[in-house]
């Protein structure tokens, strides 16, 4: 498989806890996104890489939220001390040129 | 006002039927047009992209752009039941990130 894989599908924690997400794109594409998706709404988007570099980051991405891509290839969302409202779809895309390309995301349930 | 706007439906059409999605933008400096389909409970599939005035057709997918209007539609020709998802119109501006609408859930009845 080829595609953009995002790791782990599902994940249930409680609230205040940690979490973290992984995200490995097409091989050959130095673009990554991290979009977030709750119910009902289009993916909103909180933050992009070219390569290692994040170049830009949403008015979303609170403090509790780090990415990073060490080495321009795959990349980890954390969520510190999670909320009920991070509940979501965790959504990564890859691009070269401008059409993007989704992984399976992550959903996450904050209890 | 939002950036990227769908008729949130749901639109019903028979099978065989064309189905019609609609969608607008505000940020007139906006350059490439997408259309993602979304199945319940899975990630966004790209099915078209759109860069300039008028049609691209692909298959039984037609595009079809107008910048002027800042309008963008997708025409599904000979609707199948498999077709039944949730359309996302997402529009990449000057900043290198989609700006999605809502989405429209579309229901081809057999």
């Amino acid at each position: 498989d080829t595609g953009v894989s995002q790791d782990p599908r599902h994940k249930i924690t409680k609230r205040g806890q940690n979490v973290t997400f992984r995200c490995d794109p097409i091989s050959e594409h130095n673009r990554l996104y991290w979009y977030r998706q709750t119910l009902g709404q289009g993916p909103e988007f909180l933050t992009y890489f070219q390569n290692e570099a994040q170049l830009e980051k949403s008015r979303l991405l609170s403090d509790r939220f780090s990415a990073e891509r060490p080495k321009g290839s795959f990349s980890t969302l954390e969520i510190q001390r999670t909320e009920q409202g991070d509940s979501a779809m965790y959504l990564c895309a890859s691009e070269e040129g401008p059409e993007a390309f989704f992984g399976q995301g992550t959903r996450l349930t904050v209890v | 006002q939002k950036e990227v706007e769908q008729n949130s439906g749901p639109l019903s059409v028979p099978e065989g039927a064309i189905a019609s999605l609609n969608c607008t933008y505000s940020d007139r400096v906006s350059q490439s047009f997408f259309w993602y389909r979304q199945y319940s409970g899975k990630s966004p599939e790209l099915i078209m992209s759109i860069y300039s005035n008028g049609d691209k057709e692909d298959g039984r997918f037609t595009a079809q752009l107008n910048k002027a209007s800042q309008y963008v539609s997708l025409l599904i020709r000979d609707s199948q039941p498999s077709d039944s998802a949730t359309y996302l119109c997402a529009v990449m501006g000057s900043a290198r990130q989609l700006t999605f609408g809502s989405g429209t859930q579309l229901t081809v009845l057999p």
